[in-house]
């Protein structure tokens, strides 16, 4: 049972336009979420997060959008850049206490 | 601050051999997750360790893999016998405390032949 899910096993973005990768979680009890980003050969690295009790939150060219009703967030990277290139983990947890369930990860490319 | 570090970074065996993996987490982080990364999917918890105590090992196969944590410092991972379906990178990550402050080792790939 797949309690965090990334149905986009990959996305192909052109240099300098908008990265939209995006996550559904099925457990209502998730409370915190936070995206990784990993490069190959090396470990997951975190990248940003988001409260369940906030909508949004922003760290320079990355914001995640959480829609609670719809057990939906996303994240956008503005503008993309080649060296965002990798794949991107959706990870949540409960109360920040529960180990991080993670999603299967998206692999986004950004062409030159 | 040094970050995680894990031991080896790549290992292939034979099924039904047996393996360890080490690792040592950043200094002061009393929290210690093993991860199974899989080829094509995310990260699955194997086990939680809290200092030296185990507070989470629900989907650990206790009947080959086995983990421990002594002085509430590194911690190794063992697997014996192996199966092919163990084919796949583990992941060490430490936090001070909770899940929000996470941080990956490199991880160890392992291949089972």
């Amino acid at each position: 049972d797949q309690q965090v899910k990334q149905n986009s096993p990959s996305l192909s973005v052109q240099e300098g336009r908008i990265s939209i990768l995006n996550c559904d979680y099925t457990n209502s009890m998730f409370d915190y979420f936070l995206w990784y980003k990993k490069y190959p050969a090396e470990g997951p690295t975190f990248l940003i997060s988001i409260s369940s009790i906030k909508d949004k939150n922003e760290d320079g060219r990355f914001t995640v959008f959480l829609n609670k009703s719809a057990k939906h967030l996303s994240l956008h990277i503005v503008p993309s850049q080649p060296g965002d290139s990798a794949v991107y983990f959706c990870a949540a947890t409960t109360s920040g206490n529960t180990p991080l369930v993670f999603g299967k990860g998206t692999r986004l490319s950004v062409i030159a | 601050e040094a970050g995680v570090a894990q031991s080896p970074r790549y290992k292939i065996i034979e099924k039904r051999q047996s393996v360890a993996f080490w690792c040592n987490p950043i200094s002061g982080h009393a929290t210690l997750y093993w991860y199974q990364q899989i080829l094509g999917q995310g990260p699955k918890l194997l086990i939680q360790f809290q200092n030296n105590g185990v507070v989470d090992d629900s989907q650990l196969p206790k009947d080959r893999f086995s983990a421990e944590r002594l002085k509430g410092v590194d911690s190794t991972l063992k697997i014996q016998p192996a199966k092919l379906e163990d084919s796949a990178v583990y992941l060490c990550a430490s936090s001070l405390g909770g899940s929000r402050g996470y941080t990956f080792g490199s991880g160890t790939r392992l291949t089972v032949v």
